[in-house]
């Protein structure tokens, strides 16, 4: 089965530091989607991008935090420099364009500590 | 905006009981609603779904129906076993967004 490839599951770091997580959505989703989750609640969306695009970034905090989609299928999200308040788990999820189900296939998330 | 709002956690049960988890959504226009499970240490996993009102959603023993007039879409299983530990979040799907938003999750465990 098909599935949303993260990388690294566990990232710890400190303050100040440059920190990469990596997604590979699954095979022919144009969506792709960053999501921050903090401990205690739930997800919240920080990026989507539709193939290369960026769709929705409202919610990304841009002074620290960027995200691209070079060739509209994996995806890199970067924290520099990294904060105290960083601290979660960031998953990815995908979904077919236009999205007829409103399903959403999520990976199994990178853990950030932050120091 | 659109949101949504469950019931506060965490929630113990013993094996065998029966189990209900409010959720109650704000939206504009006719949202999917969702709920996702997340066992520890895992991402999160599409329990069911509901795409229109009065559709009920069921899966592995859990289900929820789509209330339009209460804007509502509660969780509820007859008989959890321990396996069924994990956080379960209620999220809405908006179409013409394309964006899906999750309440705040709620943690269940279940004691033999």
């Amino acid at each position: 089965e098909a599935e949303v490839a993260q990388s690294p599951r566990y990232k710890i770091t400190e303050k100040s530091q440059a920190v990469a997580f990596w997604c590979d959505p699954i095979s022919g989703h144009a969506t792709l989607y960053w999501y921050r989750q903090i401990l205690g609640q739930g997800p919240e969306l920080l990026v989507q991008f539709q193939d290369e695009s960026v769709v929705d970034d409202s919610q990304l905090p841009k002074d620290r935090f960027s995200a691209e989609r070079l060739k509209g299928v994996d995806s890199t999200l970067k924290i520099q420099p990294a904060e105290l308040g960083d601290s979660a788990m960031y998953l990815c999820a995908s979904s077919l364009a236009g999205n007829p189900t409103g399903e959403l296939f999520f990976g199994e998330g990178s853990r950030l500590t932050v120091l | 905006g659109n949101s949504v709002t469950q019931m506060e956690g965490p929630v113990t049960l013993s094996e065998e009981a029966f189990l209900t988890i409010n959720c109650t959504y704000t939206a504009t226009g006719y949202p999917s609603l969702f709920w996702y499970v997340q066992y520890p240490g895992e991402g999160l996993q599409l329990l069911l779904k509901a795409t229109k009102a009065d559709d009920k959603g069921s899966n592995k023993g859990f289900e929820a129906t789509y209330r339009k007039e209460t804007t509502s879409f509660h969780l509820e299983k007859g008989s959890v076993q321990v396996s069924d530990s994990a956080v379960y979040f209620c999220a809405l799907f908006q179409g013409g967004s394309e964006k899906l938003v999750f309440g705040k999750g709620t943690k269940l465990t279940v004691n033999p």
